[in-house]
C-alpha cells in the first residue's frame, strides 16, 4: 500500500530532552515536508526537501532539523523541544513540487513538551 | 509570496443541505494547482478535490464540486446533500511552483 509512515502518533516529552519523528514513505517520492498544525493557523511548513540531501527552510523553521539522507526517508529532529512547539505534526510528500497528484500525508503525530 | 485565505473559520449545515466553503488565493504565478483537503476528527489528511488552473472546467468529485474564478483568485467548495461523514475541518491548498501553501481552513458541522 502506498502510504507515508509517521512515528510515533503521540508523543510526550519534558523541555530539553531531544528527540525525533520519523516519516518514510513508500512511493518515490521527490518531494517530503513537515508541517506543524496549530488552531487558527492551520498547517505552517517547517522544513522541506525536493530531494536526497536537499533540504531548505520552510517559514517556521526555527527549533528544528532535518536530514535527507534517503529518497524514502526525512526525520524532524526537536534538539531541545520547548512548550511553543506544542503541537500536531505532519510529513508529507509528492511526486515533485506542484504534482498534480498532490500531498500524501502521514498520519500525525501529537506532541505535547511540558 | 503566495497566500491562501479561508475567511470562515466556523460553519454549519444541516444533514441533505448544500454548503460552500470559501478561499481565496494571491499569487504572481499563472501555472498552479488548488487542493481541498478534508481533516475528519481521525485528524487523517484526505484529499477532497483538486483543480488546475489553466483549466476552465470546474472540477467535480460526486458531491463536491469548485467554482474557481481565475481572474478574482477565487476557489470555493461546494458540498452537495451534505452528510454526517462531512463533519471535518476543510483546508484550502495552493501548489506553485517552489511552494506549497495551506489556508488556516474551515470546521464544519453537519447538523443532522
Amino acid at each position: 500500500e502506498a502510504q507515508v509512515t509517521q512515528n510515533p502518533r503521540y508523543l510526550i516529552t519534558v523541555t530539553g530532552k531531544k528527540l525525533t519523528v520519523t516519516c518514510s514513505q513508500n512511493m518515490n517520492h521527490e518531494y517530503m515536508s513537515w508541517y506543524r498544525q496549530d488552531p487558527g493557523l492551520g498547517l505552517r511548513q517547517i522544513y522541506y526537501s525536493m530531494n536526497v540531501e536537499v533540504t531548505d527552510k520552510g517559514d517556521v523553521p526555527e527549533g528544528y532539523k532535518v536530514s535527507r539522507k534517503e529518497k524514502r526517508n526525512f526525520p524532524l529532529i526537536l534538539e531541545s523541544p520547548s512548550p511553543n512547539q506544542t503541537s500536531l505534526y505532519f510529513c508529507a510528500s509528492s511526486l515533485w513540487v506542484g504534482s498534480p497528484n498532490g500531498y500524501t500525508f502521514g498520519s500525525g503525530t501529537r506532541l505535547t513538551v511540558v | 509570496a503566495q497566500t491562501v485565505t479561508q475567511s470562515q473559520p466556523e460553519m454549519s449545515v444541516q444533514e441533505a443541505e448544500t454548503v460552500t466553503l470559501s478561499c481565496t488565493y494571491d499569487t504572481s504565478e499563472n501555472n498552479y494547482y488548488l487542493f481541498w483537503y478534508k481533516q475528519p476528527p481521525s485528524r487523517q489528511m484526505i484529499l477532497v478535490i483538486r483543480q488546475e488552473a489553466y483549466k476552465q472546467q470546474n472540477a467535480t468529485e460526486n458531491r463536491f464540486s469548485v467554482n474557481f474564478q481565475k481572474a478574482a483568485k477565487s476557489f470555493s467548495l461546494k458540498i452537495s446533500d451534505s452528510q454526517l461523514g462531512d463533519t471535518a475541518m476543510y483546508f484550502c491548498a495552493f501548489w506553485g511552483y517552489q511552494k506549497v501553501t495551506f489556508g488556516t481552513g474551515t470546521k464544519l458541522q453537519v447538523i443532522p
